[in-house]
């Protein structure tokens, strides 16, 4: 079965710095790849998908991920965050092999997002 | 506005009192799931539902039932809630159940069981 990890369970940036958030997923052929996010209070909104093709995706927000293949891993990343960004952060995989969607998104733990003035 | 919607928002009840989570959807999505969201865990999946009449179990289905007899609903069914089903549960609708389409998620329902 998929497993996605993301690594850091907390993230401390200050406003206007970069930023990366760190997702490997454990999966024998190519899957979906999705980067979620959840603000206090809310439901989860999808940021950006990987299907196929480039490599460097681009999402809403001002965020961007990378899919590299050879390490497994689907790394979020924004060049100025905002205190708005203030979140918790999820990585997430479907299968596209096993049934597809059937298995449902697999999610990593989550990574909250601290911004500091 | 497309969305979905979850009732309650917030629940309190004790161990043992049925209860039903409400899951709509306006979208006309085939594809609609449950999962629960607890500390350290991340979101883990219940059960799903791949179109009306056709439900499957997630990871962590013991303790819950659901049913899809109309498109856009999918309840979630605690017949005998206990303590540790105390999470914060999300409903989800995506147009299909290939991965392919993006999911979209209900606000959650913050349920206690006492």
């Amino acid at each position: 079965a998929q497993s996605v990890t993301q690594p850091d369970i907390h993230i401390t940036v200050s406003e206007g710095a970069s930023l990366e958030l760190r997702c490997n997923y454990s999966y024998g052929a190519t899957p979906y790849l999705f980067w979620y996010v959840q603000s206090p209070g809310q439901g989860l909104q999808l940021l950006l998908k990987y299907f196929s093709g480039d490599t460097l995706v681009q999402g809403i927000k001002g965020f961007e991920a990378e899919f590299k293949r050879s390490q497994s891993s689907f790394n979020l990343r924004k060049p100025s965050v905002h205190w708005s960004d203030a979140a918790e952060y999820f990585c997430a995989v479907v299968d596209m092999y096993s049934g597809g969607g059937a298995d449902g998104l697999t999610f990593g733990k989550g990574t909250h997002l601290i911004i500091q003035p | 506005e497309a969305q979905v919607t979850q009732n309650p928002r917030y629940l309190i009840t004790v161990t043992g009192k049925k209860l039903t989570v409400t899951c709509s959807q306006n979208m006309n999505h085939e594809y609609m799931s449950w999962y629960r969201q607890d500390p350290g865990l991340g979101l883990r999946q219940i059960y799903y539902s791949m179109n009306v009449e056709a439900t499957d179990k997630g990871d962590v289905p013991e303790g819950y039932k659901v049913s899809r007899k109309e498109k856009r609903n999918f309840p979630l069914i605690l017949e005998s809630p206990s303590p540790n089903q105390t999470s914060l549960y999300f409903c989800a609708s995506a147009l299909s159940g290939t991965g392919a389409t993006e999911a979209f998620f209900g606000q959650g329902t913050r349920l206690t069981v006492v």
